[in-house]
């Protein structure tokens, strides 16, 4: 069976610090990853997706980037955080090529405070 | 454009009562899927049900359907004998099906679902 991982849980790091958020799928090849963010109280905004190695698409443009290194690694980053980079970031995965039925499947977030 | 609207911002269901979740949507794709996902106080999100634009059936998953009606673009959740567990914020989603969509879900703002004994 498939599983993600996503890493750290809680994360408090001070302004124009950098940020490394880590997710991993398993049991899968080749998945579509997404990084979604939500602020308190708020649905889900997509900030990037990716439909392969080293192919990132960005929704939002904003000082957070991503990277795929590997087939099953995805990777939010950031430079120096600002304070509203706050929120709650969710990684996720789907299966390629299923159309519009195919759902997402998400890690367990990570909760970033930016002081 | 908001492409997802859920009016409910929140709602009290009394335990072992059924709830509707109403979802509107908005689109000119004739191929499309709408997703239901519960979240938890815990923050994940877990997948609860699926319909597609083009069954003719409305979705069913144990406790939960989805009254489709396509002509409204309406997609609302029913939660049947409501449980304690139930508590949470529900969100829908819709993913168009044309290729530049690229599989992207898009969510609605949430309806907060507080079960009371």
């Amino acid at each position: 069976s498939q599983t993600i991982h996503q890493w750290p849980a809680t994360l408090v790091q001070p302004v124009g610090s950098p940020l490394s958020l880590e997710c991993t799928v398993e049991g899968t090849s080749n998945p579509n990853l997404y990084w979604y963010r939500q602020a308190a109280g708020r649905g889900l905004q997509l900030l990037f997706y990716s439909v392969g190695i080293g192919q990132i698409s960005s929704e939002v443009p904003q000082n957070l980037s991503a990277s795929r290194p590997q087939d099953r690694q995805f990777i939010l980053s950031s430079k120096k955080l600002l304070l509203s980079d706050s929120g709650f970031y969710l990684c996720a995965w789907s299966h390629p090529g299923e159309g519009a039925g195919s759902p997402l499947h998400f890690g367990n977030g990570t909760r970033l405070t930016v002081t | 454009a908001q492409k997802i609207t859920q009016t409910q911002p929140g709602m009290f269901v009394q335990e072992k009562e059924a709830v509707t979740l109403d979802c509107t949507y908005d689109t000119s794709d004739p191929s499309y899927g709408l997703f239901w996902y519960k979240q938890p106080s815990s923050g994940e999100m877990i997948f609860l049900i699926y319909q597609g634009s083009y069954d003719q059936q409305n979705a069913t998953e144990g406790r939960y359907s989805l009254n489709f009606q396509k002509a409204r673009k309406s997609a609302n959740l029913v939660i049947s004998a409501s449980q304690l567990g139930d508590s949470a914020m529900y969100f829908c989603a819709m993913r168009e099906g044309r290729e530049d969509s690229w599989g992207k879900l898009q969510f609605g703002a949430g309806t907060q679902v507080v079960v009371t004994p």
